[in-house]
């Protein structure tokens, strides 16, 4: 089975500045993909961004990027010129490319609690 | 695009009673939908995963008596708690994908708070 790790419960940053959200999976799989989604107040999940594990370039959304290491099994967020609008729960999510029973669900982490400071 | 709805947004009922919560795929058809619950500070918990047409598949712990799932169209999935008791209170979410190998997308959630 696999297992995602988010080991900061939370996180600050100041305004303007630059964070990284830190998540680590265990799989035996080859190919899989991994995503960041935001949970802010209104506890809506959004999708923040999406890496298909075959593909070596890191995936880009605007001010978010990602830091995909496989061989390390390592999926960082990086969130650049934070607003306070980032304020939210963040959790990353395995999912295998598998299409049948469990494999179709989503894996998540415990989340990590970002706080905006202005 | 990828638009998922949730109804009620909130709810409250007395214990005993039954309630339904619909998730719809607006904008897109759901070959599945999923339903969550997620605890206050907590991660979402899968609670069971809905195909249309046929039988949606519990994960191991929730009893499908108890939490009635249909998915009886590609945009339609209802979560029915049925005879709720307080401890069913809680957060519900639902997600739903056009294919199986696609992303998630999320509704906005259902606040049940059982009396």
């Amino acid at each position: 089975a696999q297992t995602v790790t988010q080991s900061q419960p939370e996180m600050s940053v100041q305004e303007a500045e630059t964070v990284t959200l830190s998540c680590t999976y265990d799989t035996s799989e080859s190919d899989y993909y991994l995503f960041w989604y935001k949970q802010p107040p209104s506890r809506q999940m959004i999708l923040v961004i999406r890496q298909e594990a075959y593909k070596q370039q890191n995936a880009t959304e605007n001010r978010f990027s990602v830091n995909f290491q496989k061989a390390a099994k390592s999926f960082s967020l990086k969130i650049s010129d934070s607003q306070l609008g980032d304020a939210a729960m963040y959790f990353c999510a395995y999912r295998s490319v598998y299409n049948s029973g469990s494999a179709r669900q989503l894996t998540f982490g415990s989340g990590t609690q970002l706080t905006v400071l202005p | 695009g990828a638009v998922v709805s949730q109804h009620p947004s909130w709810v409250i009922c007395k214990s005993g009673t039954s309630v339904k919560i619909e998730c719809r795929s607006l904008d897109f058809q759901a070959t599945t939908m999923f339903w969550y619950r997620q605890f206050p500070k907590q991660s979402l918990m899968l609670m069971a995963t809905s195909n249309e047409g046929s039988k949606a598949t519990y994960e191991q712990g929730v009893e499908k008596d108890k939490f009635l799932i249909n998915h009886a169209s590609l945009t339609l999935s209802t979560l029915t708690v049925t005879s709720a008791h307080p401890e069913d209170s809680s957060f519900y979410i639902c997600s739903a994908s056009w294919s199986p190998t696609e992303t998630q997308y999320f509704g906005p959630g259902t606040r049940l708070l059982v009396l």
